[in-house]
């Protein structure tokens, strides 16, 4: 079992640019997140998703936009990328929202733009 | 006031010390802890969850004190593995979103 698997590790681009961060699951999980980290400030969350269908805006969701089209994928998109969105970004999952049970984390997107 | 608070180190100790680190939260209504952690540049890993009895994992000894809404995290015979950032997580309940509320991480370097 892979757990939670993001495409791709690394990625450059210029400003403006638009790209698709993958994430899937096999844990058969129902909520999934994405998660930007940057030195000096923590895990901070960009969007949550509980269930198949639905998704909600976290901490810090302008410049990106998502999708859970299944219950196995999760997709961050950044439409018009910026410096400021330099970051390494993480997907992970976990059980239910309400059932107190841990994240577990993709690898990691690591994402420069210039 | 910050959900989650951590001392962020760097605790520098030598092998076979005992260290621990200690993290507060200010919802006193939280339901679930864990301590993840962080090796550089890597994705943070459950370490363990906290129950409100206390548990331990060989090393490792998790403790929650509700009243001083607290956890802290023990660790025994330090080994230059341990050599990580470690995070604090928090579970508040009914919180929106599911969301969990992470510490900024402390840092730990143990030396030969």
């Amino acid at each position: 079992n892979a757990g939670v698997t993001q495409t791709p590790k690394f990625q450059v681009l210029k400003t403006g640019q638009s790209m698709t961060l993958q994430c899937a699951q096999d844990m058969n999980h129902n909520s999934m997140y994405w998660y930007r980290q940057d030195p000096g400030m923590g895990l901070r969350l960009i969007y949550y998703s509980a269930s198949e269908g639905t998704t909600d805006k976290g901490e810090v969701p302008n410049g990106y936009n998502v999708s859970r089209l299944n219950k196995r994928e999760f997709s961050l998109r950044l439409e018009s990328a910026a410096p400021s969105q330099t970051s390494v970004y993480f997907c992970a999952n976990r059980e239910g929202s309400e059932s107190g049970s841990p994240l577990h984390f993709g690898n990691g997107t690591r994402l420069t733009v210039t | 006031r910050k959900e989650v608070e951590q001392d962020p180190g760097p605790f520098n100790v030598p092998e076979g010390a005992t260290v621990a680190f200690n993290c507060t939260y200010s919802n006193s209504a939280s339901q679930s802890f864990f301590w993840y952690r962080q090796d550089c540049r890597k994705e943070p890993k459950l370490l363990m969850s906290v129950y409100s009895s206390g548990n331990e994992d060989g090393r490792f000894t998790a403790q929650l004190n509700r009243a001083s809404q607290y956890i802290s995290l023990l660790i025994r015979d330090s080994k230059l593995s341990d050599s990580a950032t470690y995070l604090c997580v928090v579970n508040p309940r009914g919180s929106t979103l599911g969301r969990l509320y992470f510490g900024r991480g402390t840092q730990l370097t143990v030396w030969p």
